[in-house]
């Protein structure tokens, strides 16, 4: 049973643009969640993360927005660089237990 | 954060045969953990690995198809028994500092001949 779901696989953007991954979720027990950015042939490196405390969470070009009662948050990524192309996949765990459940990931390709 | 150092960093193995990957860490960690990702799928969650004693494995996961060692506090190692090729995976080990997020190695791609 899939508890964090990532759809729309694949997303192109414009360099300079907004990139916006979507993430939902139906473990309503989660109350940590995670983005990870992933490179072909290599580990997922920590992205942001956000508390269920809070509805938003910044860092420099990454926001992420969370909608508890939606069971739903995204990532935005603003402007988005050609370097940003790469797998992001969400991630959240339960009551500061430290197992992760993980989206199945979103390609992102920024195009020059 | 501390580096992790996966190996191998890809086999291809014979159906029946077993194979185990290591994860070391430079320096010692409380919390380590084994994922998988089948093609297309998302990481799932195999097992804590525990200092000294037994793991914690998910459901859907034994101890007998992927036994875990973990001898001291930067050291963890993981084997796939019995390979089939539903195996086929990447294999990932992760750690958790204090106050920090989990972390991942660049993991193990394994293929199943």
């Amino acid at each position: 049973d899939q508890q964090v779901k990532q759809n729309s696989p694949s997303l192109s953007v414009q360099e300079g643009r907004i990139s916006i991954l979507n993430c939902d979720y139906t473990n309503s027990m989660f109350d940590y969640f995670l983005w990870y950015k992933k490179y072909p042939a290599e580990g997922p490196t920590f992205l942001i993360s956000i508390s269920s405390i809070k509805d938003k969470n910044e860092d420099g070009r990454f926001t992420v927005f969370l909608n508890k009662s939606a069971k739903h948050l995204s990532l935005h990524i603003v402007p988005s660089q050609p370097g940003d192309s790469a797998v992001y996949f969400c991630a959240a765990s339960a009551g500061g237990n430290n197992r992760l459940a993980f989206g199945k990931g979103n390609q992102v390709v920024v195009i020059p | 954060s501390a580096v992790i150092s996966q190996k191998p960093s890809r086999d291809i193995c014979q159906r029946g045969t077993s194979l185990t990957i290591q994860c070391q860490v430079d320096s010692q960690v409380t919390m380590m953990f084994w994922y998988r990702q089948q093609p297309g799928q998302s990481l799932t969650l195999i097992a804590t690995a525990n200092q000294g004693s037994e793991a914690t494995y998910e459901s859907g996961f034994v101890i007998d198809k992927f036994p875990i060692s973990r001898p001291n506090l930067t050291f963890s190692t993981l084997t796939v028994s019995n390979l089939s090729p539903e195996d086929s995976s990447i294999y990932l080990c992760s750690v958790r500092e204090p106050n920090q997020p989990q972390h991942f190695g660049d993991g193990t791609r394994l293929s199943i001949l």
